[in-house]
């Protein structure tokens, strides 16, 4: 079973709002990560998790925050964005971070108003 | 730094073979993955190849690399309509300190045409 799972599939969002994107998978991964993309572009890397501690930030506004509460779930704060935010976000999980095949989740399409 | 190029568009006839390549210049790359991304889905880990080889087949899938020349290939034989989709090549240095960084091409757009 190499499944990630993200939640919710679509998200409208106000400026104004707070939500929150889910990935979880069971597979005892112990890397996990979360990518921006735009339509027809490569996914761009934001943060990644190894052993629930945040290893990687790639410069990502603090208006994104991610965290990883246990194992199997990561989670993505939302708030205050700008329409140009609006991307597929896309959640990620590896056995471990050295060389190790990264496997995809099916992403949440957010659109910000 | 690392770079993956992939020429943007390819477009086929259904029942020929199609074949997506890829250059990339870190030439510690230990992992070479090929993804597919159909419209509105996540990226689906394709097949992937180490290093230290120089093919892999797959059923349709068969990947070539060729390490001198830092230059990767995904010949898909008998291409389908369902394989239209986004191919992203992708590279990672397996180095500890580069935090499993997958180093992405620009995605090459296959079309099949019946």
């Amino acid at each position: 079973d190499t499944e990630v799972t993200q939640t919710p599939k679509h998200l409208v969002m106000g400026m104004t709002n707070k939500k929150s994107l889910k990935c979880e998978q069971h597979m005892g991964h112990r890397a996990m990560y979360w990518y921006k993309q735009k339509a027809k572009k490569p996914p761009e890397l934001m943060f990644v998790y190894s052993y629930e501690k945040l290893s990687i930030n790639e410069s990502v506004p603090s208006r994104f925050s991610p965290e990883c509460p246990n194992s199997s779930l990561l989670n993505l704060h939302l708030h205050a964005l700008q329409p140009e935010d609006s991307a597929l976000y896309l959640c990620a999980s590896s056995r471990a971070l050295e060389g190790e095949t990264q496997y995809f989740g099916p992403g949440t399409r957010l659109l910000v108003l | 730094g690392e770079d993956v190029e992939q020429s943007l568009f390819l477009s086929v006839r259904e029942g020929d073979s199609s074949v997506i390549n890829c250059t990339y210049t870190d030439s510690s790359s230990t992992y070479l993955y090929w993804y597919k991304q159909e419209p509105g889905a996540g990226l689906q880990l394709l097949t992937y190849i180490f290093s230290n080889m120089d093919m892999k087949q797959d059923q349709r899938l068969t990947v070539l690399l060729n390490k001198k020349d830092k230059h990767l290939s995904l010949r898909i034989a008998d291409t389908q309509t369902g394989d239209s989709a986004i191919y992203f090549c992708a590279e990672s240095s397996g180095i500890y300190n580069q935090g499993g960084k997958l180093i992405f091409g620009q995605g090459t757009e296959l079309s099949v045409k019946p």
